[in-house]
């Protein structure tokens, strides 16, 4: 079966430090891969997606980036953390078309 | 991209049946309509989806009206694990997930 694992579960840094969020999927091949943003009280917000190796689309210009270095594993990167960085970072993936999302435990984020 | 509505909050009693409405009034031949629902600080699972026939799994049904402009997510009989932001969302049929919109959704509150 299928499992998608992300890590850590809670993270706190400071302005300024790096960040990355990695992302792996298990039981599956050539999935399409999302990262997504929840601030508090608020919708999903997605970030970027990849649809195979080396292939990144962002939605949304902020101080974020994505690389997708094997088949399976989507990190989510930042130089320089800003406050507003901080949120729920949720991974998924989807299969073949129109199969559902599947999402990880997400990491909560926390830039003090 | 079609939007869908949803009430911000509802209370059921356990043991109770629930019906979570959408409105997505805008919606095209070929979007199907997804439920996903998000427990306390976890990511969002899939829960139900249909295109136009009424749908049944051992989560939930859901019923999708004649017209296609409104849907009921219904859990038969609500439990306190039920308590949880219930999220409809449209999705084209030939689409990936990236065009998702993932709003506020509907938190449901579960009454022991």
């Amino acid at each position: 079966s299928q499992t998608i694992h992300q890590w850590p579960a809670t993270l706190v840094q400071p302005v300024g430090s790096p960040l990355s969020l990695e992302c792996t999927v298990e039981g599956t091949s050539n999935p399409n891969l999302y990262w997504y943003r929840q601030a508090a009280g608020r919708g999903l917000q997605l970030l970027f997606y990849s649809v195979g190796i080396g292939q990144i689309s962002s939605e949304v210009p902020q101080n974020l980036s994505a690389s997708r270095p094997q088949d399976r594993q989507f990190i989510l990167s930042s130089k320089k953390l800003l406050l507003s960085d901080s949120g729920f970072y949720l991974c998924a993936w989807m299969g073949r078309e129109n199969s559902p999302l599947h999402f990880g435990n997400g990491t909560r984020l926390t830039v003090t | 991209d079609a939007k869908t509505t949803q009430p911000n909050s509802m209370e059921s009693n356990e043991e109770e049946p629930v019906h979570l409405p959408c409105n997505h009034s805008t919606i095209s031949g070929t979007d199907y309509i997804h439920w996903y629902r998000q427990l306390p600080s976890q990511g969002p699972e899939y829960v139900i989806h249909g295109l136009t026939s009424n749908v049944n799994n051992r989560m939930a049904s859901l019923a999708i009206a004649e017209d296609r402009k409104s849907s009921t997510l219904i859990l038969h009989r609500a439990t306190l694990r039920d308590a949880a932001v219930y999220y409809c969302i449209l999705r084209d049929h030939f689409g990936g997930a990236n065009n998702l919109f993932f709003g506020t959704g509907t938190r449901l509150t579960v009454i022991p």
